[in-house]
């Protein structure tokens, strides 16, 4: 069964700090990763996506992964209370175009 | 670019009717769609894979017959629950994938569908 795992929070941190969020995933092979996020009562929208080990930043987002530990993150720098929403981790299946979605973790930014 | 719109954004039926969604993608083709359900305070649970012109593909545990998925057209899929029950209540979230998306395989959202069947 293939997995994507994310603590599901909250997450909370004041204004201004810097929010990390972790996600781990069971298979492998994969290949491309992927951050949404997510307003209460609205569709994911994705932030950034990463598949190529190392940092890929882009403006205050700046997306990890590490192929050999399984494990990519987001780090949020400068957060907003605008950024308080919940954060999925997607990964996509491979040798199709699914993905699988992390549980998700919720963050608070608090002003 | 890459727009996908859902319609109806809402939608309360009574028990044992059935119910239509669409997904459009706006400005591109999409040659492969999905279809998501995500439940209060849960991830999205992807429900289908449909490409265009061929039968969708249903993940373990989705009823295919309960959920009819057609994906007639490169811009266009619809996914209709039939004979809708309260516990198919649920936000329904359709996305697309381009045929120029490569390697990076990215989705596109749509805005998604607030069932509730009364």
């Amino acid at each position: 069964q293939k997995e994507v795992e994310q603590n599901s929070g909250p997450l909370s941190v004041p204004e201004g700090a810097i929010a990390s969020l972790n996600c781990t995933y069971s298979d492998r092979g994969s290949q491309s990763f992927f951050w949404y996020r997510q307003y209460s009562g609205k569709s994911p929208e994705l932030i950034m996506f990463i598949y190529s080990n190392g940092d890929k930043e882009d403006g205050r987002f700046t997306a990890q992964l590490n192929k050999a530990s399984q494990y990519v993150s987001l780090l949020i720098r400068d957060s907003q209370p605008s950024d308080s929403a919940t954060y999925l981790c997607a990964v996509n299946v491979v040798g199709t175009y699914k993905y699988i979605f992390g549980t998700g973790t919720r963050l608070k930014v608090l002003a | 670019g890459a727009v996908v719109s859902q319609h109806p954004s809402w939608v309360i039926c009574k028990s044992g009717t059935s119910v239509k969604i669409e997904c459009r993608s706006l400005d591109f083709q999409a040659t492969t769609m999905f279809w998501y359900r995500q439940f209060p305070k849960q991830s999205l649970m992807l429900m289908a894979t449909s490409n265009e012109g061929s039968k969708a593909t249903y993940e373990q545990g989705v009823e295919k017959d309960k959920f009819l998925i057609n994906h007639a057209s490169l811009t266009l899929s619809t996914l209709t629950v039939t004979s809708a029950h309260p516990e198919d209540s649920s936000f329904y979230i359709c996305s697309a994938r381009a045929g120029t998306s490569g390697v990076y395989n990215e989705q596109f959202f749509g805005p998604g569908t607030r069932l509730t069947v009364l």
